[in-house]
């Protein structure tokens, strides 16, 4: 079992509609998890954060974290074109050594069709 | 805002050949990490450094050497270039804390190997 799967799509959804990328991870200790956007031939970047259970908004995106059922997921409202890209799962899974490592999911391409 | 800064950007390299990767951050952060991509298998570890003087190996560390010279600077070296080693590399850097700071990145090096 790999550390964070994703579904690697393509996800292919319709202008306005929402889109729902989902993320699983193996570490039941895993403390925070992050979801990164990235265009073809650039590098990723930050889109959103969440360390708690429950929902977090940032304007169209909101991620969703339950531990108990090892998932996290991120839903983008009003779906653009522009989203279209491969959005990455990545998690910081906590070593008995001290300090963290960060596991990235293979990504789920996403295409928004106008 | 110069954030992390990665040098070259694209190098065609012939098989036994050896090369530096160089990355350089501007924002005070204590790790610094070196990723490769490759199609359809997210980004993978190669070493990552959690402070000045330190260094460790990732998930996919062998062909390749890391150099943490001072707290800005982390460069990744292969020795002997094989083809298996073309891929895209992402250098990244994270802020201190207690694990949950985002990454940010690098533009990247395309790296080809013939």
């Amino acid at each position: 079992q790999k550390e964070v799967e994703q579904n690697s799509g393509p996800l292919s959804v319709p202008e306005g509609a929402i889109a729902s990328l989902n993320c699983t991870y193996s570490d039941r200790g895993s403390q925070s998890f992050f979801w990164y956007r990235q265009y073809s031939g650039k590098s990723p970047e930050l889109i959103m954060f969440i360390y708690s259970n429950g929902d977090k908004e940032d304007g169209r995106f909101t991620a969703q974290l339950n531990k108990a059922s090892q998932y996290v997921s991120l839903l983008i409202r009003d779906s653009q074109p522009s989203d279209s890209a491969t959005y990455l799962c990545a998690v910081n899974m906590f070593k008995n050594t001290g300090g963290f490592k960060t596991i990235f999911g293979a990504g789920t391409r996403l295409f928004v069709k106008a | 805002n110069a954030g992390v800064t990665q040098t070259p950007k694209f190098q065609v390299l012939k098989t036994g050949q050896s090369m530096t990767l160089q990355c350089a951050q501007d924002m005070n952060h204590n790790s610094m990490y070196w990723y490769r991509q490759d199609p359809g298998m997210g980004l993978r570890l190669i070493y990552y450094s959690a402070s000045e003087g330190t260094t460790d190996k990732g998930e996919v560390p062998n062909g390749y050497n890391v150099s943490r010279l001072n707290k800005r600077e982390f460069s990744l070296r292969l020795e002997s270039a094989a083809p298996s080693q073309t891929s895209v590399y992402f250098c990244a850097s994270t802020g201190q804390g207690d694990g949950n700071q985002p990454q940010h990145f690098g533009d990247g090096t395309r790296l080809s190997i013939l």
